[in-house]
């Protein structure tokens, strides 16, 4: 079996900075995502890559940017924190012919 | 409007009892997932389906891709069912995970 690591678990942040999460995964799996969930709701995508270097946007792609510097890794930025927002990142990964995906534990954002 | 629709959104049950928890689709689905997320947090995939039923010990689901909805059913429900489920259906023409959630269901099992 495989492992997926999120870092920080938990960030806290200010209005208007710049902030990134990590995601490594240990399956080889040539896909990876980047999923946000908000208090009561399901999760949205923000970014995907199907492979190293590549790059997807999402539903929820504005004020974000993300990277994959290799295929095992997949970063994500919040490019300006906003006050008093408070969600969820998740991220996971698939096999490219398939859509199972296997999530990470997830990092929680707050900004003050 | 919602693409993925589930129900009920909160469920309190007996421990040892039996529910149905249920997903419609506004989208044509084609597969569908379902996932737990327990109360630290985690998503755990629980079902990857094409249109037919499946079953997992205490767990069976079913999706009916020409009526749109999916099942999850729980049978002789524990307290580590707690948590909170979602189903998921994939983009139209993609292979791939990108996936449209629900909302969740929250099912308590109590003691």
């Amino acid at each position: 079996g495989g492992i997926i690591t999120q870092t920080p678990k938990f960030l806290i942040g200010q209005e208007g900075q710049k902030l990134t999460l990590k995601c490594q995964q240990n399956f080889n799996h040539d896909t990876m995502y980047w999923y946000r969930q908000d208090s009561g709701k399901g999760l949205r995508l923000i970014y995907y890559s199907i492979t190293e270097n590549d790059l997807q946007k999402g539903d929820l792609s504005e004020g974000y940017d993300a990277s994959r510097e290799k295929k095992s890794s997949f970063s994500l930025t919040v490019t300006s924190a906003q006050k008093n927002e408070m969600a969820v990142f998740l991220c996971a990964s698939s096999m490219r012919s398939q859509n199972t995906l296997y999530f990470g534990a997830g990092t929680r954002l707050s900004v003050l | 409007g919602d693409k993925v629709k589930q129900s009920p959104s909160a469920l309190s049950l007996q421990e040892g009892t039996n529910s149905a928890l249920r997903c419609n689709f506004s989208i044509a689905a084609t597969t569908v997932q379902w996932f737990l997320q327990n109360p630290r947090g985690s998503l755990i995939n629980l079902f990857y389906l094409v249109p037919g039923t499946k079953e997992n010990g205490r767990l069976k689901s079913t999706f009916n891709s020409k009526e749109s909805y999916s099942t999850l059913h729980i049978r002789d429900a524990q307290l580590e069912d707690s948590g909170t489920y979602f189903c998921a259906a994939p983009y139209r023409g993609s292979a791939l995970g990108r996936l449209h959630f629900g909302a969740g269901t929250q099912l308590i099992v109590i003691p």
